[in-house]
């Protein structure tokens, strides 16, 4: 079956700017996490939702930050007025619905702030 | 502090040959699970391999098994029969217990280049 998919792949903005990101997870599973990635580090923790709610946002490093869930199967990560620290891969992830299942991620989105 | 800890940057293996990835983690909760994961360089994590806190064997498949020692909190990927395919970034993770949370703690991650 289709994998975990993340759009755009490559995302180029300017400082200031506002941008989305969209994820879009395995068929099924309720749970769904955003991490993010710098370079040469491993993936850290941002966002972590149960159906359509947020239960655990405490990785959201400031409130220009925002994820949402609606219908509890898309989500999309908003950040506003992007910086230049911003810059990383964004990398989305899905479970069944049990905690502790195993995160699935997605290919990721390649944020550029300029 | 360091949750997980990855002291090996890069590693260097032989096509065929096994190799180990060290990996080490901290917690006091009792429940937790470690993961394995490997980032090719098209950059998406592919899950390997699990083991629970609880589980009383070592975790193996197929190539992938993790030399779990509870006591000395460490939980090493071993990797049989190298492929050219294997090289990669690895990286080790933890989800600790707590209700309201599923989040993985990640560690900075080794590169395993194989060589023929």
């Amino acid at each position: 079956g289709a994998g975990v998919s993340q759009t755009p792949s490559n995302k180029v903005t300017e400082k200031g700017k506002y941008v989305e990101l969209r994820c879009d997870p395995i068929s099924g599973h309720t749970a769904l996490y955003w991490y993010r990635q710098s370079l040469g580090q491993g993936p850290e923790f941002l966002i972590y939702f149960q159906g359509t709610g947020a239960a655990d946002d405490s990785g959201l490093p400031n409130d220009r930050f925002f994820a949402v869930r609606p219908e509890g199967s898309v989500s999309t990560l908003k950040i506003q007025r992007t910086e230049r620290g911003d810059s990383a891969v964004y990398l989305c992830a899905s479970s069944l619905a049990e905690r502790g299942e195993t995160q699935y991620f997605g290919p990721g989105t390649r944020l550029l702030v300029l | 502090a360091q949750k997980i800890t990855q002291t090996q940057p890069g590693m260097f293996v032989q096509e065929k040959e096994a190799v180990t990835l060290d990996c080490t983690y901290d917690t006091s909760d009792p429940s937790y699970g470690l993961f394995w994961y490997k980032q090719p360089s098209s950059g998406e994590m592919i899950f390997l391999i699990y083991q629970g806190s609880y589980d009383q064997q070592n975790a193996t498949e197929g190539r992938y098994s993790l030399n779990f020692q509870k006591a000395r909190k460490s939980a090493n990927l071993v990797i049989s029969a190298s492929q050219l395919g294997d090289s990669a970034m690895y990286f080790c993770a933890m989800r600790e217990g707590g209700y309201n949370t599923d989040k993985l703690i990640f560690g900075t991650g080794t590169r395993l280049q194989v060589f023929p």
